[in-house]
């Protein structure tokens, strides 16, 4: 089925053990990005890309690394896990960050002890 | 930074009620979303819009330009539409950083 696939869906760690989430998109959409949502915080951007090789920050980018080496793959690394990063992530992708649908990932919950 | 407001934060109907979700926001933007996300559950799109009005079976979304202003309707809800409604706007101008997201209001619809 078309869409984005994030694995795991469940995840609890270690604070300072590091860890990747997936993301992949097979819908040769150019634009990807993460996101965390919080109680009472809403959604907030973490990285962003605008295509294989280009990446950026958003808003709450600490602790957190990605990279894009092909259109439809976007993995979001944790390189020291801490317990404010406990929460749920989200992949989505689009054609463009402007005047196109996005289609989201089911999401994976991280605790991090 | 668009400000994005949603209201109510929660709101319980009973089935069959026509229900009204609000968002505000504070700078022209290029495109407005309302999300759905049930409980433990993923994200998905209802609507994208830039002006006037968009239906799908018994939701609307509607959006006014000059007040900066949409709202998501329900007709006739059912208990099935128990979920978190988000609204996220992208606005031009602001990078390519995409949406912001309203906080989402909780909508419980009782039998």
């Amino acid at each position: 089925n078309a869409g984005v696939t994030q694995t795991p869906k469940f995840q609890v760690l270690k604070t300072g053990q590091s860890m990747t989430l997936q993301c992949a998109q097979d819908m040769n959409h150019e634009y990807m990005s993460w996101y965390r949502q919080d109680p009472g915080m809403g959604l907030r951007l973490i990285h962003y890309s605008v295509g294989a090789g280009i990446t950026d920050q958003g808003e709450v980018p600490n602790g957190y690394n990605v990279s894009r080496s092909t259109t439809e793959d976007f993995p979001l690394r944790l390189l020291s896990a801490a317990p404010s990063q406990t929460s749920v992530y989200f992949c989505a992708s689009s054609q463009g960050p402007f005047n196109y649908g996005y289609t989201f990932g089911s999401g994976t919950r991280l605790t991090v002890v | 930074k668009n400000e994005v407001e949603q209201s109510p934060q929660n709101l319980t109907a009973q089935e069959g009620e026509f229900i009204t979700i609000n968002c505000s926001y504070s700078v022209g933007i290029s495109a407005l979303h309302w999300l759905q996300q049930h409980p433990g559950g993923g994200i998905v799109s209802l609507f994208m819009l830039s002006s006037g009005k968009k239906k799908h079976g018994r939701l609307i979304a509607t959006i006014n330009i000059q007040e900066k202003h949409s709202s998501l309707h329900i007709t006739a809800s059912h208990p099935r539409d128990s979920a978190v409604y988000i609204c996220a706007v992208t606005t031009f101008g602001g990078g390519a950083d995409g949406l912001t997201f309203g906080k989402g209001t909780h909508l419980i619809i009782q039998p």
